[in-house]
């Protein structure tokens, strides 16, 4: 059974850097085929796709997004990560993490997702 | 890209079908077969329940089914259950590798 488990802070200040971690149990990144995916929710509102990236590195971001953005990963320790700078009380949602494919074409094949992590921009 | 249409509620009774719309363009939803649907309970986070338009991840009820005509993805719940009541949200591949969501639907079983 594949988990995936968001981590990182729950508050962040205007104009900062918001940072998280998605570990991922039960799968392996290297040769799954899949991508990993970063999706948000603002309060009482719809989900947003933010970026995925493939075990190779290889990165795709959100247009609306894309120059505040940097996706990375570990395959050593099943993790990848979201780097979202210069962050406003816009950016304030519960950040996702999940798993989408196995093929690019089926991207939105979103399955499964991690719990989510609140994170909140206010100084 | 504009986020794909929804309407904000939805209701009907125990044993009832119901259908909720996801309404795009030509450039998402009219244009490939790339329509997914999720539903979220509160506090929880979404759970596929059809992908590729129509088609059930193992362990989705049959009550679930998808389907599209033209610009429009419509996802119907027959036999309507209690545990039904939630949200549920539409999601489209659209042009330029970019992937939108629809606004969300609540669902309230009466």
């Amino acid at each position: 059974q594949v988990l995936l488990q968001e981590s990182g802070p729950g508050l962040v200040k205007p104009s900062q850097t918001l940072s998280l971690t998605c570990t991922v149990s039960g799968d392996s990144f290297r040769g799954s085929g899949y991508y990993w995916n970063w999706i948000r929710q603002s309060p009482g509102k719809g989900l947003e796709w933010i970026a995925y990236i493939y075990h190779t590195g290889h990165a795709y971001y959100n247009p609306s997004l894309k120059s505040r953005l940097t996706l990375s990963i570990d395959t050593s320790v099943n993790q990848f990560f979201l780097s979202l700078s210069d962050v406003t009380a816009a950016d304030t949602a519960v950040y996702y993490c999940a798993r989408g494919g196995p093929e690019l074409a089926t991207l939105n094949r979103f399955d499964p997702w991690g719990q989510g992590i609140l994170v909140t921009v206010s100084s | 890209q504009s986020a794909l249409t929804q309407p904000a509620s939805v209701s009907g009774s125990p044993g009832q079908s119901i259908t909720i719309s996801c309404t795009g363009t030509a450039n998402d939803v009219g244009g490939y077969p790339l329509v997914s649907w999720y539903q979220q309970q509160p506090g929880k986070p979404p759970k596929l329940i059809i992908y590729e338009v129509s088609k059930r991840p193992s362990g989705v009820s049959h009550r679930f089914s998808g389907s599209k005509s033209g610009n429009t993805a419509s996802l119907t719940i027959s036999g309507l259950q209690t545990d039904d009541e939630a949200d549920y949200h539409c999601c489209s591949y659209a042009n330029r590798n970019n992937w939108i969501f629809g606004g969300g639907s609540k669902l309230t079983v009466l």
